[in-house]
């Protein structure tokens, strides 16, 4: 079954500093990967998502995210954060087509505190 | 605008008591999903559905219940038989198969308190 890593609990930067949330994967044939950020008392929002093509994938707000496949990881990027990215941040994951169990599975959360 | 809704924002429950978080979507999604949220513990599986009248249990499907009688609607009712309910539930949907790639859309969540 697929399933995702997401290390470090809380994530603090400073205010104009780069911002980085690492996710790592394990999943049958090729991933679909998805990024949701998620604010107090709110839903998950989408992100960004690689399905297939450039490794290099931009989003909402000012976020891209690399997907390298000899890592299996998926790490969030952000060149200046903003004391507004604070927010827990999940990072997803299913099987591409022909694999069964294709429901996402995501990781437990990394919280983001940008520091002004 | 497209999108799924959850109500109540707040639900409080007394001991005993069964309530029943609504979910509506106007997606057209086939697949729907219940996610119950703890601080510290992501997102845990409750049920899931992926075509009217059919659902299946998620990881942590004891004292809880669902119904799926129509496409737009997947109701979530927290039985006396939770020992532990006050939690933050999420709904969110997709279209069938979620192997499309294009992901969950998610609801605004209930916000459960036992009193």
């Amino acid at each position: 079954a697929q399933s995702v890593a997401q290390p470090e609990d809380q994530v603090n930067v400073a205010e104009g500093n780069p911002l980085t949330v690492k996710c790592t994967y394990s999943v049958s044939g090729n991933p679909y990967l998805f990024w949701y950020v998620q604010y107090p008392n709110r839903g998950l929002q989408f992100l960004l998502k690689y399905i297939t093509g450039d490794n290099l994938v931009k989003g909402s707000y000012g976020f891209e995210a690399e997907f390298n496949k000899s890592q299996t990881s998926f790490h969030l990027k952000k060149p200046s954060a903003l004391v507004s990215d604070s927010a827990l941040y999940f990072c997803a994951v299913s099987p591409g087509p022909f694999y069964g169990n294709n429901r996402l599975a995501f990781g437990k959360g990394n919280q983001v505190v940008v520091i002004p | 605008d497209g999108g799924i809704t959850q109500s109540p924002k707040y639900l409080f429950r007394k001991e005993g008591q069964n309530v029943t978080l609504s979910c509506e979507q106007n997606l057209n999604h086939d697949a729907m999903y219940w996610y119950r949220q703890d601080p510290g513990q992501g997102l845990r599986l409750i049920y899931y559905s992926q075509i009217v009248n059919d659902f299946q249990k998620g990881d942590i499907a004891e004292g809880y219940s669902v119904s799926r009688e129509k496409k737009e609607s997947f109701p979530l009712t927290v039985t006396s038989a939770q020992k532990n309910p006050t939690a933050f539930y999420l709904c969110a949907s997709s279209i069938e198969p979620p192997s499309a790639g294009y992901g969950y859309t998610f609801g605004s969540g209930t916000r459960l308190t036992v009193v």
